[in-house]
């Protein structure tokens, strides 16, 4: 089974705080994949990054970095110099090859980024 | 090129009525998911399609739900009789396969049963 844990249910920073998100995973299958999703207030789910368990090299765009380490089964989001366009509701996302691309989500960070 | 399109957008509905909600994927794209949002539960999986075909249907709640895609670029998800507690966000998302791909999700419809 899989299971994708998120313990930060809301976080409130400031703006140009640099925040990070954690996500820790569960899974029994030695190749998976991992995913961010970004949910605003809009309501729509907005795909931010892939990422498969053969490749640990951390990824940057712009401000946005995500740190993916197996040997603590954890895939974090860091975004750096925080905006107001940054508050959502952040999902980390697991899925596994032969799975069907079907999506095991957490349960979601809201980020509150305020002036 | 056009997004995961749904419709509509949302829907109030009495309870015992029948509710259809609907999907265009994305042009390309052979795989098809409903997924349903809700505070208890979360996002969870309802059912997905590959190249129209229902693959796994084990999160479909009960038999109230039925989902169908009868060609490459339309799937409705079927509630009757809806229930109030069948109040939620639900999702289509499309991707590719073969490999793993990201999913696409649409808009979402947000489903009250009253």
């Amino acid at each position: 089974a899989q299971k994708v844990t998120q313990a930060q249910t809301e976080i409130s920073v400031v703006e140009k705080e640099d925040v990070t998100l954690d996500c820790v995973y569960e899974t029994r299958d030695t190749t998976y994949y991992l995913f961010w999703y970004k949910q605003p207030p809009s309501g729509e789910l907005v795909f931010l990054i892939r990422r498969n368990s053969f490749d640990e090299q951390n990824e940057i765009s712009g401000r946005y970095s995500w740190n993916f380490q197996k040997s603590t089964s954890s895939f974090n989001f860091t975004i750096t110099a925080s905006q107001v366009v940054d508050s959502a509701v952040y999902f980390c996302a697991l899925t596994f090859t032969g799975g069907g691309n079907k999506l095991t989500f957490g349960t979601g960070t809201q980020l509150k980024v305020e002036l | 090129d056009a997004g995961v399109i749904q419709s509509p957008r949302h829907e109030v509905t009495e309870m015992g009525q029948e509710v259809t909600l609907r999907c265009k994927p994305i042009s390309g794209h052979n795989s098809l998911f409903w997924y349903r949002q809700t505070m208890m539960r979360g996002l969870e999986l309802l059912i997905y399609f590959n190249n129209n075909v229902p693959i796994d249907d084990s999160g479909m709640p009960e038999d109230r739900f039925s989902a169908k895609m009868p060609n490459a670029s339309f799937s409705t998800l079927k509630i009757q009789p809806s229930e109030p507690r069948d109040s939620a966000v639900y999702f289509c998302a499309s991707s590719s396969s073969g490999t793993v791909y990201e999913a696409f999700f649409g808009q979402g419809t947000r489903l009250t049963v009253v």
